[in-house]
């Protein structure tokens, strides 16, 4: 199964908004509402953002949100801060009880 | 505390094995689904394989036929057996929770290298 689509970089300047797309298929995205994204600081463990396309654990802030439109997903931070500059990956349930994830994107911020 | 420790990573020749394990505390093992994770050096992450409560396994395609997963509820342990190792294996291997098809709670990582 082919890894989900997600631009290479992102940037935008504190207190601004940051959008990443991850686009897959029909298969993955597209069939099911199981879209989560990860935050990857360099060096550092994976950690769960986003589940179920829109829901946020305990402890994640506000300011990360997601959404899904067709076979797109995409994950939004508003209200930038330099602590939220890091690698940002998406992840689907890809329908033959696997799992797909997306190509990552690094979020800089200006 | 809430945790995952990987253990076995190291280095290996290609065409070789490998065992890691994982062990788990603060949470009811049992319960949930156990996924292996792993992330090539400078690369995105890779998902490998996971199991359920009862023992039933999937696989990426890359690794059917050469790694198993398997768990052990009373040690609250998970292992992934790596046989006939390759280079392109070589990677950070992740042990994680599952969720609904989300994966939320990471270990910190076990290094695996594949190399003459």
């Amino acid at each position: 199964q082919s890894a989900l689509t997600q631009p290479p970089s992102a940037s935008g300047s504190p207190g601004q908004s940051v959008t990443i797309s991850c686009t897959g298929t029909s298969s993955d995205i597209g069939g099911y509402n199981y879209v989560s994204w990860y935050q990857q600081h360099p060096g550092k463990v994976p950690k769960l953002m986003i589940y179920e396309v829109t829901k946020r654990p305990s402890g994640v802030p506000d300011r990360f949100s997601g959404s899904k439109s067709g076979n797109t997903a995409s994950l939004t931070v508003s209200g930038l801060q330099a602590e939220d500059e890091a690698d940002y990956y998406c992840s689907s349930y890809g329908g033959r009880k696997n799992y797909v994830f997306g190509t990552g994107t690094k979020v800089t911020v200006l | 505390e809430v945790q995952l420790v990987e253990s076995g990573g190291g280095l290996v020749l290609p065409g070789g094995s490998l065992r890691l394990s994982c062990a788990a505390s603060g949470f009811t093992f049992s319960n949930f689904w156990m996924s292996w994770v792993r992330q090539a050096p400078g690369k995105g992450l890779e998902w490998v394989a996971n199991i359920n409560q009862d023992g039933s396994q999937n696989y990426v395609d890359s690794v059917k036929g050469r790694f198993t997963i398997s768990r052990d509820n009373a040690k609250n342990s998970l292992d992934l057996q790596m046989n006939s190792l390759r280079v392109e294996d070589t990677a950070v291997y992740y042990c994680a929770r599952e969720g609904a098809w989300h994966l939320d709670l990471w270990g910190r990582g076990t290094l695996v290298t594949v190399s003459s």
